[in-house]
């Protein structure tokens, strides 16, 4: 079966400490997007790769850090310098243009204690 | 920034009753999407209109788009409880970088 995989699903971490949300698909999409949401809120864009090797900040890239060797794979590290890190996110990916359907993960809960 | 803004932020209704959303927008766009999204999961894509589209119509769903007015509609008709979701519409803006933006959703919740 086609998707996107996210790992983990749950993920606690201690102030100060980075932590790497996996993404991987095997739709053979070109483009990777990663979202934030937060309760009750929508979806604001983090990053995005419409290529591999290559990526762009979205409207909440601060303390956030992505990277595309892989097509297939487009991992995101919420780091240290993220003040409020606790959300729910969400990968995503497309088969080209950005603003076409886009294919969603079932999301990883990131809870800093 | 957030462009799509949906109304109403919660519907509650009957099931078998008909639930209409709401999104305003403020760019022009070359295309509008609706997602929906159960508590806890993912999107998931169901529809897309594009600009020059005025209405589109897929199983129980019915969409328009009013871009004069910069307004779109979702209709689900005979609601069932499984349509208890968020919905979300995003717009994909043809100004500046190219990318879906995505509403803060309606809340729908069909009684049974």
């Amino acid at each position: 079966d086609g998707g996107i995989t996210q790992s983990p699903k749950y993920l606690f971490r201690k102030e100060g400490q980075n932590v790497t949300l996996s993404c991987e698909q095997n739709l053979n999409h070109d483009a990777m997007y990663w979202y934030r949401q937060d309760p009750g809120q929508g979806l604001r864009l983090i990053y995005y790769s419409q290529i591999v090797n290559d990526f762009q900040k979205g409207d909440i890239a601060e303390g956030y850090s992505v990277s595309r060797e892989k097509k297939e794979s487009f991992p995101l590290t919420v780091t240290s310098a993220q003040k409020n890190p606790t959300a729910f996110y969400l990968c995503a990916s497309s088969i080209g243009r950005h603003t076409g359907e886009l294919f969603f993960g079932e999301g990883s809960r990131l809870t800093v204690l | 920034s957030q462009q799509g803004e949906e109304d109403p932020q919660a519907l509650s209704i009957q099931e078998g009753e008909n639930a209409t959303m709401n999104c305003s927008y403020k760019t022009s766009i070359n295309n509008l999407q609706w997602y929906r999204q159960n508590s806890g999961r993912g999107l998931v894509h169901l529809i897309l209109i594009r600009s020059n589209e005025r209405e589109k119509h897929s199983g129980r769903l019915r969409v328009t788009l009013d871009t004069s007015k910069k307004s779109s509609s979702l209709l689900i008709t005979a609601s069932r409880a499984a349509d208890t979701a968020s919905y979300f519409c995003a717009t994909g803006s043809i100004q500046g970088a190219q990318k879906l933006v995505f509403g803060q959703g309606t809340r729908l919740t069909i009684n049974p």
